[in-house]
């Protein structure tokens, strides 16, 4: 069975504060993509990343990176330095073969 | 200008109606997606069409039919509808030649409500 568990409901931080959002998964299969997804309060859906389970390569885009590391399957985000645009919520999906499973999500509050 | 497209933007509606939702994307794009998003927020993916042809069928009603006339088009029609088709729909597209999913856009999503 596949899963995808985003422990953290809620975050709260300060702007200016790195804030690591954590996202772990289970599936048998050997090939699978792991994705970011943010949903700002407005409500729209925006693609952030996709990782395919052959890189393991962490990725940097600004203030926002990805530590993939299939030895604890976790599939992590960071966003440094966070603005008050990066409140949201943050979901992780996982997709093998025709399944896509998401994550419940994070919903992150950055304080001015 | 738009990337994705959706209409309408809002639906208001009664049990046991049908209705469709449609989706257009102007990015030469070879797939779509059709997502539902319930009130706890809870994303699931319902359908995926690469070039016409249906890829992703998750367990949805059979009242839920995804039509694509052409790859540019995915229309979302739902028959019968009831109380718990309640949600925010959003379709979405990505150039997916490889079998994964690549970059996708996001249409603005559909808030339907069922009375």
């Amino acid at each position: 069975a596949q899963k995808v568990t985003q422990a953290q409901t809620e975050i709260s931080v300060v702007e200016k504060e790195d804030v690591t959002l954590d996202c772990v998964y289970e599936t048998r299969d050997t090939t699978y993509y792991l994705f970011w997804y943010k949903q700002p309060p407005s409500g729209e859906l925006v693609f952030l990343i996709r990782r395919n389970s052959f890189d393991e390569q962490n990725e940097i885009s600004g203030r926002y990176s990805w530590n993939f590391q299939k030895s604890t399957s976790s599939f992590n985000f960071t966003i440094t330095a966070s603005q008050v645009v990066d409140s949201a919520v943050y979901f992780c999906a996982l997709r093998s073969y025709d399944k896509v499973i998401f994550g419940p999500g994070t919903s992150l509050s950055v304080i001015p | 200008d738009t990337a994705v497209s959706q209409t309408p933007k809002y639906l208001v509606t009664q049990m046991g109606n049908d209705k469709s939702i449609k989706c257009e994307q102007n990015l030469g794009h070879d797939t779509m997606y059709w997502y539902k998003q319930d009130s706890k927020k809870f994303l699931k993916i319902m359908f995926s069409y690469n070039n016409k042809e249906l890829i992703i069928n998750e367990t949805v009603p059979n009242r839920f039919s995804p039509k694509s006339p052409d790859k540019a088009h995915l229309n979302l029609h739902i028959n019968s509808l009831e109380l718990g088709d309640s949600a925010v729909y959003f379709c979405a597209s990505s150039q997916d030649r490889a079998g994964g999913l690549e970059t996708q856009y996001f249409g603005p999503g559909t808030r339907l409500l069922v009375l």
